[in-house]
């Protein structure tokens, strides 16, 4: 089974509607990442939690809401979703410094808003 | 912010040529680097890092990278290029390894 795994891999959706990306890990990590990758652009980061009850935002987190449920879960919302935000969004997970800060990656979901 | 630069969005090589991707960055202090790798409709897998120590670093696939302080640069080589190199490398920097900046990426072909 994959260490980190992301559901749903593919989501079409509306503009207008809310939608949650979750993301589970067994690598025990305490660190999580929430990304997007548009074409061109690269990678951005939207949000990263170093436990359950550390949030953080990084560059892009307008239009976005995180949830670390637990260490091994962490969910990104799009409150009100808008077709700008159509892109694959990855989860990566890290082991911080004890892990040379090495980052792995889930397999992505594709989201399109229309 | 940090800014990681690479320069070619598309690099095409022959198969047995010499790899060379770009990257270079911006910060007041020496980073933390990577070379990310891409393959079709999967997720990144980490080549290399540069944290601390040794400047030349090797990662898998024989892929190696060296870190040049004076130059803000941290190319990605490979002495001969195979087939299964083709993917989107990325490049990233963290000045603190918390929060990570990535490059847009040099989509790789690999001509037989």
């Amino acid at each position: 089974d994959a260490d980190v795994t992301q559901t749903p891999r593919n989501r079409i959706t509306k503009t207008g509607k809310r939608i949650m990306l979750e993301c589970s890990q067994t690598k025990g990590h305490d660190r999580m990442y929430w990304y997007r990758q548009d074409p061109g652009l690269g990678l951005r980061l939207i949000y990263y939690s170093f436990d359950v009850k550390d949030i953080n935002k990084g560059e892009i987190s307008d239009g976005y809401s995180v949830s670390r449920q637990a260490q091994a879960k962490f969910s990104l919302s799009l409150e009100s979703a808008i077709p700008n935000q159509t892109a694959l969004y990855f989860c990566a997970t890290s082991d911080g410094p004890v892990g040379f800060y090495e980052q792995y990656f889930g397999p992505g979901t594709r989201l399109t808003v229309t | 912010a940090q800014s990681v630069t690479q320069l070619g969005s598309h690099v095409s090589v022959s198969e047995g040529a010499l790899v060379l991707l770009r990257c270079n960055y911006s910060s007041s202090v020496p980073p933390y680097l990577f070379w990310y790798v891409q393959y079709p409709n999967q997720g990144l897998q980490l080549l290399l890092k540069y944290t601390t120590g040794a400047t030349l670093v090797k990662g898998i696939n024989g892929f190696e990278a060296e870190f040049k302080k004076s130059e803000t640069s941290f190319h990605l080589t490979k002495p001969s290029a195979h087939m299964s190199d083709a993917a989107e490398y990325f490049c990233a920097v963290s000045r603190t390894g918390n929060q990570f900046y990535f490059g847009t990426g040099t989509s790789l072909t690999v001509i037989p």
